[in-house]
């Protein structure tokens, strides 16, 4: 398995709180993406990083800011958390090289009450 | 815009019977494409990938897939089911190089004894 953990695993929170969710890797892997998963609609993406302080933005970023200060980690901030937001969120990492694969971590339930 | 179509949500089988899921995309050249499959409560993990050359393509657990480009579907198989197989099925697809990945809804496999 990729070495990918993400932190919390669980959590609950109120509306209008920040909060931030934290993904390491020990691959040393040059791509970090963030998406989050809902029924009936997959994976979508939130954020991505090719590189140490190079981000942008994926399909579904409202509501959402990422910085990555270091290769190993890659936050997603929530910055006045919604219910719209109750969702399972997924790191994934991949080298970068085009026929590579993309791996993911063992997820975040993030609940917003 | 590229898109990824499971037209199944669930799928009910017979432990030892065959399986087939489906996957339609629509995009104008011919994507990188993707099969990963999500136990409960876990990660999603890789079970099979295309880029090019034969179009039938052989991965994890018995699985392949087949790429027909006239009917833009990557379509997975597996001749008989175990009921470990039972998870939640995502078709991806990627442009070539660009390394961000577009999900379709999921497919639930639920194996019956």
């Amino acid at each position: 398995d990729a070495g990918i953990t993400q932190s919390p695993r669980h959590k609950v929170t109120e509306t209008g709180t920040p909060v931030t969710l934290r993904c390491h890797q020990t691959e040393n892997h040059r791509y970090m993406y963030w998406y989050r998963q809902d029924p009936g609609h997959g994976l979508r993406l939130i954020h991505y990083s090719y590189g140490v302080k190079d981000t942008d933005k994926g399909e579904v970023s409202d509501g959402y800011s990422v910085s990555r200060s270091k290769t190993e980690d890659f936050l997603l901030t929530l910055e006045s958390a919604t219910s719209s937001q109750t969702s399972v969120y997924f790191c994934a990492i991949t080298s970068g090289a085009s026929t590579d694969t993309q791996y993911f971590g063992p997820g975040t339930r993030l609940t917003v009450l | 815009a590229q898109s990824v179509t499971q037209p199944d949500i669930h799928i009910t089988v017979s432990e030892g019977a065959s399986l087939e899921l489906r996957c339609n995309y629509s995009y104008g050249a011919t994507p990188y494409l993707f099969w990963y499959v999500q136990s409960p409560g876990q990660g999603l993990q890789l079970l099979l990938k295309y880029f090019s050359g034969d179009t039938l393509v052989q991965g994890i657990k018995g699985f392949e897939a087949e790429f027909k480009r006239s009917q833009s579907s990557f379509n997975l198989r597996k001749p008989s089911v175990h009921w470990s197989d039972a998870a939640e099925y995502f078709c991806a697809v990627d442009k070539a190089a660009g390394n961000k990945l577009t999900f379709g809804g999921g497919t639930r496999v639920l194996v019956k004894p």
